[in-house]
């Protein structure tokens, strides 16, 4: 099966940057994914990395490190609307499994 | 473009009736994923079918969940008897081609309270 850790929740200053973190233990890694789901909301995606690195989407940054079984999301410039839960999903076992998710709570 | 669409988007309804929930995955797409999320539990996959047949059903909790994609637009997921622990946010999303490497696009979801 596959294990996936995120931390529950944090809170962050507008403007400021956060790093989400997420830990896996899976086998036959193929690739690990990142949404964002607002409350009462469905999950949208944000970024996808396979390799090892950096990933650069705008305010948003994903890194991967399969080796140690990590990735972060980084967010860059909070804004109010980034008050969101953050998925981490990993694709091993050919299945994807997603995490419990991040709550990140901007506040002024 | 249209995304999944899934409906009802709310039901609540009694135990032991039956609950059948749609969607409409986006055009194109050769995937389907039914997934359920809980405060307790998160997003947990329940089916995926490919092309139309069902490929893994591992997550379906019990006898009492099925599902169908009788066509590539249409899939459904029954729950008979329903019992008040399957209140959950049941989503369906869709891909296209290997969904390793593809996002999924998740439909708004439907809100299922069992009293």
């Amino acid at each position: 099966g596959q294990n996936i850790d995120q931390p529950t929740e944090m809170t962050a200053t507008e403007g400021a940057i956060v790093q989400i973190n997420c830990t896996y233990q899976t086998s036959g890694f193929n690739g690990l994914f990142w949404y964002q789901q607002h409350a009462g909301e469905a999950p949208t995606f944000l970024s996808y990395n396979v390799l090892d690195g950096l990933e650069e989407k705008g305010r948003f940054s994903s890194f991967l490190s399969r080796s140690k079984g990590y990735s972060y999301l980084l967010l860059k410039e909070l804004q109010m609307k980034d008050s969101a839960s953050y998925l981490c999903a990993v694709y091993g076992n050919n299945r994807l499994a997603f995490g419990k998710g991040n709550q990140v709570v901007v506040i002024p | 473009d249209a995304g999944v669409i899934q409906s009802p988007r709310h039901e609540v309804t009694e135990m032991g009736q039956e609950v059948t929930l749609r969607c409409k995955p986006i055009s194109g797409h050769n995937s389907l994923f039914w997934y359920r999320q809980t405060m307790m539990r998160g997003l947990e996959l329940l089916i995926y079918f490919n092309n139309n047949v069902p490929i893994d059903d591992s997550g379906m909790p019990e006898d009492r969940f099925s599902a169908k994609m009788p066509n590539a637009s249409f899939s459904t997921l029954k729950i008979q008897p329903s019992e008040p622990r399957d209140s959950a946010v049941y989503f369906c999303a869709s891909t296209t081609g290997d969904s390793s490497n593809q996002p999924q696009h998740f439909g708004d979801g439907t809100r299922l309270s069992i009293l």
